[in-house]
């Protein structure tokens, strides 16, 4: 199984900034098998990036996905208060699709 | 726009089965899997398993023995049963459907989701 490793647990910033969530993979992951969500307390979550860069339907261009092999990045920029969250990542490379921890992002 | 809604038990003893429905409306049922995903009080995601519309079925090796899924095609329902629970398996369980198009069986993302039920394993 590959494990997800999420970093920080945390990341506390302010309205205008950038954030910048980190997801290191167990062992290396095909970029067309990676994605990101966001939850917000008391909802499901929401896909954002899936295939590691591309944006989901209605997903702002604010939110960007990079990485490859076993490093993965969201950054989001001009940070607004309704991206306050927890963010998953997730692989779909290998067997079982598995998620990280999450990061929480406070604004 | 798929719209998916849940429901069942919430309030289990331990030992007991976990059995769970979720009816899908407003999109296609044919070509997906729908998954259940759960998440336990403040912790991450953990897909449990799938089931497509002909009822082929993937399972988590982790909970594999315990776990079956099912689909009614003529109700455009998925359910879950979780036998033997115990309080680790407290949890918010989702159903989701798996990939943006139909038929692309290996593109494992989630989108829609229902909207959770907490089960809750307590003597």
């Amino acid at each position: 199984e590959t494990v997800l490793t999420q970093s920080p647990g945390t990341l506390s910033l302010s309205p205008g900034a950038r954030a910048t969530l980190s997801c290191r993979a167990s062992q290396s992951i095909d970029t067309t098998y990676f994605a990101w969500y966001q939850q917000k307390p008391g909802q499901a979550p929401r896909l954002l990036i899936y295939s590691t860069t591309t944006r989901a339907t209605g997903i702002s261009d604010r939110f960007t996905g990079s990485g490859s092999g076993t490093d993965f990045t969201l950054t989001i920029k001009r940070l607004q208060s309704e991206d306050s969250a927890v963010y998953y990542c997730q692989q779909y490379d290998g067997w079982p699709q598995t998620f990280g921890q999450g990061t929480k992002l406070e604004i | 726009q798929v719209q998916i809604q849940q429901w069942g038990a919430g309030l289990l003893k331990p030992s007991e089965t976990l059995s769970l429905t979720c009816a899908v409306s407003g999109g296609s049922f044919s070509g997906y899997y729908w998954s259940w995903i759960r998440q336990a009080p403040g912790k991450g995601l953990e897909w449990l398993a799938e089931v497509n519309h002909s009822g082929g079925t993937n399972y988590n090796p982790a909970l594999k023995s315990r776990v079956t899924v099912s689909v009614d095609t003529f109700k455009v329902q998925v359910s879950l049963r979780l036998k033997s629970v115990t309080a680790a398996d407290t949890a918010v369980y989702y159903c989701a459907r798996v990939g943006r198009r139909a038929y692309h069986y290996d593109e494992k993302i989630y989108g829609p989701w229902g909207q959770g039920a907490l089960v809750t394993v307590s003597s």
